[in-house]
């Protein structure tokens, strides 16, 4: 299965910065999506990430806020804009590595805002 | 829009016990559906997935099954260890949508 990594693990950021998660994988992959895991709560998808076209987002996510980039089938950026303290959480990435098979997980990105 | 409850959301155990992990999902309309278990601090790790046309799936000493009409799930996991202590998440992939969506999870801790 492919190996995912994401950088940074954490990081701790002031409010209305920006920053820009990287997300690595050790093979070509079709589908790259973005998650969210706020404190307490379970995982939310923010958008799916196929490269040569925008990206996907859900609803209540928009892409002034978390623009994503996929510029070829290993790598993809999330960036959290213009951050606040509720930005506060895990932003994990994951790929699929063919249609019908296991979706697998980065160790996610630990990300908290003063 | 489908939702997916986990019970029990935490489980404390000795060590040795066979558990039952329970996950139901509102749109049976499933691709398949995966079961995970999270570290504190860490990501997913995938354990076991089970298409829409199986009824379970084993790896070890998990077995998961799948009853997609009813939209159950079940994780069974034997002479559980200290080491299965984590957070087990349910999430079955939309066949519409493609899309997973998660429950809130199991928090297990399985006593030495």
């Amino acid at each position: 299965s492919a190996v995912i990594s994401q950088k940074p693990s954490r990081d701790i950021c002031q409010r209305g910065t920006s920053l820009t998660i990287q997300c690595q994988v050790d093979s070509q992959v079709t589908m790259m999506f973005w998650y969210r895991q706020q404190p307490g709560q379970s995982l939310t998808l923010i958008a799916t990430a196929n490269q040569g076209s925008e990206a996907t987002y859900e609803s209540g996510f928009v892409i002034d806020k978390f623009p994503i980039s996929r510029p070829n089938l290993t790598f993809s950026t999330l960036t959290v804009s213009n951050m606040s303290p509720e930005d506060s959480s895990i932003y994990l990435c994951s790929v699929e590595d063919s249609e019908g098979l296991p979706q697998h997980f980065g160790d996610g990105t630990r990300l908290s805002i003063l | 829009k489908q939702e997916v409850t986990q019970i029990p959301a935490a489980l404390s155990v000795p060590e040795g016990e066979n558990l039952v992990l329970n996950c139901s999902f509102t749109d049976s309309a499933i691709y398949n559906l995966q079961w995970f278990r999270q570290d504190p601090g860490k990501g997913l790790t995938s354990l076991l997935l089970i298409q829409s046309s199986q009824r379970e799936q084993t790896s070890g000493r998990l077995n998961a099954s799948l009853d997609k009409s009813s939209g159950r799930s079940t994780l069974y996991i034997a002479a559980s260890q200290p080491g299965d202590s984590a957070t087990y998440l349910c999430a079955p992939l939309g066949g519409s949508n493609y899309k997973l969506t998660f429950g809130k999870g199991t928090l297990l801790t399985v006593n030495p």
